[in-house]
């Protein structure tokens, strides 16, 4: 079945740092992916998403490029803030009709001022 | 804000003892999920909706039943609660975008079976 692998971390890094997230995925044909963002103590929130190939997703500095060819979907951001500090999540849709979504494992991102 | 409730937030129960978590949402949205989050597994779909009275399972459905008999509230229920299915729970709605659906998150039910 559908799988996505992302870095397990935990990532930690210094303020003013560039962060990248590597995620891969395995499903066939064309899905939706996403990140998610859970801040201590909270659900999850969308941070960006893309729907086709080539498409760049981006939010709050961040930014995600959809892969077709390397099947991938990395999270960067150029400059951390310690308020980035977080569980991020990548996700692909499954492509049905029930919108599921497929979770990575989770990144911890600890940002120290 | 997709109006997402969940109850409890916490709740520490003893092995064998049968557990409802409610999720409840006021925006009339079809589609609703639980989850569980634990560590090292990142989110696991549980069981889904997808309208009253239709649900299915996810990949983690094993020991778990769902009801939901009004659009507004999902019900999971642990018949047998086991330390295994300590974890926090989460609840979400799927919530049309045009080329995409975008779910939304409940706070989270941390539950701890003894």
């Amino acid at each position: 079945g559908d799988s996505v692998t992302q870095m397990e971390g935990p990532v930690t890094l210094s303020e003013e740092a560039f962060l990248t997230i590597n995620c891969t995925y395995t499903a066939t044909g064309y899905p939706s992916l996403f990140w998610y963002v859970q801040y201590p103590g909270e659900g999850l929130q969308l941070l960006l998403k893309a729907t086709k190939a080539d498409d760049k997703g981006s939010n709050k500095g961040f930014e995600a490029t959809y892969r077709k060819e390397t099947t991938s979907f990395h999270l960067e951001k150029g400059s951390v803030q310690v308020s980035d500090s977080a569980v991020y999540f990548c996700a692909q849709d499954s492509g049905g009709s029930n919108y599921k979504l497929t979770f990575g494992k989770g990144t911890l991102l600890t940002v120290n001022p | 804000d997709a109006g997402i409730t969940q109850s409890p937030r916490h709740k520490v129960t003893e092995t064998g003892t049968p557990v409802t978590l409610r999720c409840h949402q006021t925006e009339n949205h079809r589609y609703m999920y639980w989850y569980r989050q634990d560590p090292g597994h990142g989110l696991r779909l549980i069981h889904y909706s997808y309208g009253v009275k239709d649900t299915d399972k996810g990949e983690v459905s094993d020991g778990y039943s769902v009801s939901r008999s009004k659009t507004e509230d999902f019900l999971l229920t642990l018949e047998s609660a086991t330390s295994s299915q300590t974890s926090v729970y989460f609840c979400a709605i799927s919530e049309s975008r045009g080329m995409y659906n975008e779910q939304f998150f409940g706070p989270g039910t941390r539950l701890t079976v003894l």
